[in-house]
């Protein structure tokens, strides 16, 4: 089937620990996203990519990290530096079709937990 | 700076009834406008998809529709059901379309 894994679905990290979250897409699409959720809050971009070997800060990049080595793949790590890290995190892919149609498709999502 | 603002923030209907969920956005440039559907626990689904010279589009009991000159959208759901209780999220893509703007959602309850 044709779409975007996300691994796992329940995530429990300790305290100042690194933590990474999976992401691959089988849809081609170039450029990738991660979000993160939080109750009663709209998603918030942490990092997108819209080619291999290249990304960018979203609006709360600070104590995450990304990496783009293969087009089907985006991870996410979630350092010790990020000061709130309990969330649902949520990727996507999107390309870009004709007129202007980004069709854009998400993850199941991750919940990761700090206990 | 772009902004997608919903309304209303949480909505309670009762099944059988009829209900619009309403986006307006600053984006700018425009590229299109999506509304996904989010479960519980679960990634966002795509409803609709409307570019700058749709004004309307349909996906069952659900209608969209787009006013691109007052920069406002519209979700209306036709005989709601339990199922439709969902989160509603408004996106509005700019540009060249990879840079998407998010609503926080509308939180809609349909009860028996």
């Amino acid at each position: 089937d044709g779409g975007i894994t996300q691994s796992p679905k329940y995530l429990f990290r300790k305290e100042g620990q690194n933590v990474t979250l999976s992401c691959e897409q089988n849809l081609n699409h170039d450029a990738m996203y991660w979000y993160r959720q939080d109750p009663g809050q709209g998603l918030r971009l942490i990092y997108y990519s819209q080619i291999v070997n290249d990304f960018q800060k979203g609006d709360i990049a600070e104590g995450y990290s990304v990496s783009r080595e293969k087009k089907e793949s985006f991870p996410l790590t979630v350092t010790s530096a990020q000061k709130n890290p309990t969330a649902f995190y949520l990727c996507a892919s999107s390309i870009t079709g004709t007129g202007g149609r980004t069709e854009a498709f998400f993850g199941q999502g991750t919940r990761l937990t700090v206990v | 700076k772009n902004q997608v603002e919903q309304s209303p923030q949480s909505l309670i209907i009762l099944e059988g009834k009829n209900c619009t969920l309403q986006c307006n956005y600053t984006v700018s440039p425009f590229s299109n406008l999506r509304w996904y559907k989010q479960d519980t626990g679960r990634g966002p689904v795509s409803l609709t998809i409307m570019t700058f010279s749709e004004n309307t589009k349909s996906n069952g009991r659900y209608t969209a529709t787009l006013d691109a000159d007052t920069k406002q959208s519209s979700l209306h759901i036709t005989a709601s059901q339990l199922s439709d209780s969902a989160s509603y999220i408004c996106v509005v893509s700019e540009g060249s379309g990879y840079a998407l703007n998010f609503g926080k959602g509308t939180s809609l309850l349909v009860t028996p």
